[in-house]
């Protein structure tokens, strides 16, 4: 059974701070890995996904890294701002011969910007 | 509509009645997929939708789950008995490829 970490559980940092917030799975055979944006009482918004081929993704302010083969990726979030403060949530798709897969999730890292 | 919608946005209940969630996917979009999230955790697998049938439903904590689809776009979950312990939001999710897209979730309450 795949099992996703993520380490920290919440982070509370001043603005501007650059970011790292770490994922750990346990069955590298992953296709890919993403991570998600969570606001309280809202849905999940994919941020970054990272194909099992990939070592990194960039978008704006943020870069996910992927290290499959000892099953770790990081999410780096460059000069944070109060407006980065939600949940982030690591979640995996296994290789299962196809693009499409239940996704296994980590418990997420509650962040907390403040001005 | 551009999104993932779900209705009701919140449903409070008693213990022991049946609850009805819906989900309406991304046009044109064949995987569908339903999650749980309980207070302080990360959302968890339930079942899956390829088309109109279960590709893996190994998530359904029990029988009292059930979810169909019968026209391969709009899914309904059914909760039979439901149990205090039901208590979550329930996330739907479509795709097409890579990328799965959330709706908002219903917010479900068992008293």
């Amino acid at each position: 059974k795949q099992e996703v970490t993520q380490i920290p559980a919440a982070l509370s940092v001043p603005e501007g701070e650059n970011l790292v917030l770490n994922c750990s799975f346990t069955d590298s055979a992953i296709y890919n890995l993403q991570w998600f944006r969570q606001d309280p009482g809202k849905g999940l918004t994919s941020l970054l996904l990272i194909q099992s081929s990939q070592r990194e993704q960039t978008s704006g302010r943020l870069n996910a890294s992927l290290d499959k083969s000892s099953g770790r990726s990081t999410l780096y979030i460059a000069a944070s701002q109060p407006g980065d403060s939600a949940t982030y949530l690591c979640a995996v798709v296994l290789d299962r011969g196809s693009t499409l897969g239940r996704l296994y999730f980590g418990r997420g890292t509650q962040l907390t910007v403040w001005p | 509509g551009a999104g993932v919608s779900q209705t009701p946005s919140n449903k409070v209940t008693e213990k022991g009645k049946y609850v009805e969630l819906r989900c309406d996917p991304i046009s044109g979009h064949t995987a569908l997929y339903w999650y749980r999230q309980s207070l302080g955790q990360g959302p968890e697998f339930l079942i899956y939708f390829q088309g109109t049938g279960a590709a893996d439903d190994s998530g359904l904590p029990n029988d009292r789950f059930f979810a169909v689809r019968p026209e391969g776009s709009v899914s309904t979950l059914k909760i039979q008995r439901t149990e205090r312990g039901d208590s979550a939001v329930y996330l739907c999710a479509s795709s097409e490829a890579n990328t799965q897209y959330f709706g908002p979730g219903t917010r479900l309450t068992v008293l």
